[in-house]
């Protein structure tokens, strides 16, 4: 069964909008992390943002927030004000015990 | 600011061959990490490292799979028999702290192996 589940494959969003990137995962662990990073045409991985079990609070970067809901078991990502840069591919990952777990990964398109 | 290094940045190998692909984590951390990512798909993890010794290791890491730290810096992946697929980006990755411990990752830029 797949522990972290995108199932938005592709994305597209206009210049300076928010976007939302969906990200459910499965754990039965009550103490759990969660990442999300980022992957651009040149091949390298960004970490961007991380979310742990215990957060009272959604994680913030700058124009990055993650919308945990714990119940709901998701971690969606969150752009806002888009920017032609922020092209590329966004994997959300769990740890579980010592490595992380990708999921499938979503493409994002930011049009002009 | 402190980053994970890789070399060769690409490598191209015969079917057969052995490789062996060169990682620096950065300095303090002391677990480190190798994931694959094949074409087109998702990351996969390989094995976690620790105190000189293997801490986990997924599936894919079978006997064709070595990882060593030769010295107090450098951290390889070496594949005794290279397979076409084999063939993937192969990413070290480095952390200060381990299991049960929710800093990030900090991944290197990832050699393309490619096996013909």
């Amino acid at each position: 069964a797949q522990k972290i589940t995108q199932t938005q494959p592709g994305m597209f969003v206009q210049e300076k909008e928010a976007v939302t990137l969906d990200c459910t995962y499965d754990t039965s662990d009550p103490s759990y992390g969660l990442f999300w990073y980022k992957q651009p045409s040149s091949g390298e991985m960004i970490f961007l943002i991380y979310q742990g079990s215990y957060d009272q609070q959604n994680a913030t970067e700058g124009r990055y927030s993650l919308n945990f809901q714990k119940a709901r078991k998701s971690a969606n990502l969150v752009i806002s004000a888009s920017q032609l840069g922020d092209s590329a591919m966004y994997f959300c990952a769990m740890r579980e015990g010592g490595k992380l777990i990708f999921g499938q990964g979503t493409e994002l398109s930011v049009k002009p | 600011e402190p980053e994970v290094t890789q070399t060769p940045s690409h490598q191209v190998t015969q079917m057969g061959q052995e490789v062996i692909l060169r990682c620096v984590p950065i300095s303090n951390h002391l677990y480190f990490y190798w994931y694959r990512q094949i074409l087109g798909q998702k990351v996969e993890f390989l094995v976690s490292f620790y105190n000189n010794e293997i801490s986990e290791k997924s599936e894919i890491f079978d006997d064709q799979f070595s990882v060593e730290r030769p010295d107090g810096s450098n951290f390889t992946l070496k594949i005794r028999s290279t397979k076409l697929e084999d063939s993937a980006m192969y990413f070290c990755a480095s952390s200060v702290r381990g299991a049960g411990g929710f800093d990030e990752q900090f991944f290197g830029p990832g050699t393309r192996l490619t096996v013909l």
